[in-house]
């Protein structure tokens, strides 16, 4: 069975200009997570999807970060503009209903 | 979110050597789970524990549901180099979110 693919897995893009994160969940998990890992912590949860309604977006910044999953299946997640404190981990993660969450490498992007 | 006080931070370890590590938390969670990060890669779970009092293993691996369910350890018995990497403990409540701790980087001397 596949595992949680997310693409790039690296990223180097200057201050100010937009970025884009893909990930494609493991085949019929229904709930879909974004995650940002930061140097030495944890994973901090996002946004997390139930087919393709966002159903927990708390954590997001708005006026920066969006994110889409339009047929309740792969997503996207946006940064426009991205800033110096953006550089980090984005961690994609899905899991059948509030079961377990099983994680995709990453995207570790770098803001110059 | 919150985060979970997970200790020690970092440790190094003798091949051959059990250790263990441990979380806690201020909040009563009904799962705790814990995954393990290789460099360049995603957090891999590793055990699952669903009840208070719970004691799970996987191979090598020990954990514990604490009873007041608001800590959990990991038990490594007989470390080997493949064990370098980073633990994190997960607590989860009612509400399927899940609360990190800031990980145990485990160091193996040969």
């Amino acid at each position: 069975e596949a595992g949680v693919v997310q693409s790039p897995r690296y990223k180097i893009i200057e201050k100010k200009q937009p970025v884009a994160f893909w990930c494609n969940p493991i085949s019929g998990h229904n709930t879909l997570y974004w995650y940002l890992q930061n140097l030495g912590q944890g994973p901090e949860l996002l946004i997390r999807y139930e087919n393709e309604e966002a159903v927990d977006d708390s954590q997001l910044p708005k006026d920066r970060f969006s994110a889409e999953r339009l047929k309740g299946v792969d997503s996207t997640l946006k940064i426009q503009p991205a800033e110096l404190g953006d550089s980090a981990v984005y961690l994609c993660a899905s899991s059948l209903a509030g079961f377990e969450q099983f994680f995709g490498p990453g995207t570790r992007l770098t803001v110059l | 979110g919150q985060q979970l006080n997970q200790s020690p931070q970092s440790m190094f370890i003798q091949e051959g050597e059990d250790v263990s590590m441990n979380c806690t938390s201020s909040s009563i969670f009904n799962t705790w789970l814990w995954y393990k990060q290789d460099p360049g890669e995603g957090p891999v779970l590793l055990i699952a524990l669903y009840k208070a009092g719970e004691l799970t293993s996987n191979g090598r691996l020990t954990a514990q549901f604490g009873i007041t369910r608001k800590d959990s350890f990991l038990n490594i018995s007989a470390s080997i180099p493949s064990d370098v990497g980073i633990y994190f403990c997960a607590g989860r409540g009612n509400d399927y979110k899940l609360s990190f701790g800031a990980g145990t980087t485990v160091t193996v001397r040969a």
